[in-house]
């Protein structure tokens, strides 16, 4: 049981190019959640699903699309990258909005 | 949509002492409030959280309360030790149409200092 599992764990962009963040779930978890975490600063939400085939918008999405085509995996893709989405990208799961979200171990994105 | 506010952004503490973290949310409807500890480095990972039904919750030196009507919950950890320097980020499970998605605030680092 792997849990949550993100790749890659770390990835340097050149302003412009795009690339796709990978997530994936063993657990049978019908939500799963992409954060960043800026130095210092706390978790914002980018997208989240509730099952497959169901995506939504969080607080900052702008820069970034998901897809959900199956419950375990939950990619998030970065088109034309920019500094500012230099960050640290988490990838999370749960059963349910009230129940333990388990995160993977992050991704360190540099964009220059 | 939901708002959490963390209070205070940085903290220190001797060992031993208490450390108390404090957050408001917005959305009423909100219904499950969990705290997750980050060491540096790693991941977030759950340490307590309650729910809208239950006023307090304990574990060991962690304790949580919540008050409904002021819309806030804090975080308690008594006879701190060293291993609990981390940051603290609390979280409230925001409801709409969809379900539901979890916000989360700015996070707190504790120091405890030997």
């Amino acid at each position: 049981n792997a849990g949550v599992t993100q790749t890659p764990k770390f990835r340097i962009l050149k302003i412009g190019q795009s690339m796709t963040l990978q997530c994936t779930q063993d657990m049978n978890h019908n939500y799963m959640y992409w954060y960043r975490q800026d130095p210092g600063m706390g978790l914002k939400l980018i997208y989240y699903s509730v099952g497959a085939g169901i995506t939504d918008k969080g607080e900052v999405p702008n820069g970034y699309n998901v897809s959900r085509s199956t419950t375990e995996d939950f990619p998030l893709r970065l088109e034309l990258a920019a500094p500012s989405q230099t960050s640290v990208y988490f990838c999370a799961s749960s059963y349910t909005a009230n129940t333990e979200a388990f995160f993977g171990q992050g991704t360190r994105l540099t964009v220059v | 949509g939901e708002n959490v506010e963390q209070h205070p952004s940085t903290l220190s503490v001797q060992e031993g002492d208490s450390a108390v973290i404090k957050c408001t949310y917005s959305d009423s409807a909100s219904n499950y409030f969990p705290w997750y500890k980050q060491e540096l480095g790693k991941r977030p990972q759950l340490i307590i959280d309650i729910r809208s039904n239950v006023g307090e919750k304990k574990d060991q030196r962690i304790a949580v309360t919540l008050n409904k009507t002021a819309k806030h919950f804090s975080l308690h950890i008594t006879e701190t030790q060293p291993e609990d320097s981390a940051v603290y980020f609390c979280a409230a499970s925001s409801r709409d149409n969809q379900g539901g998605k979890l916000i989360f605030g700015q996070g707190t680092e504790l120091s405890v200092k030997p």
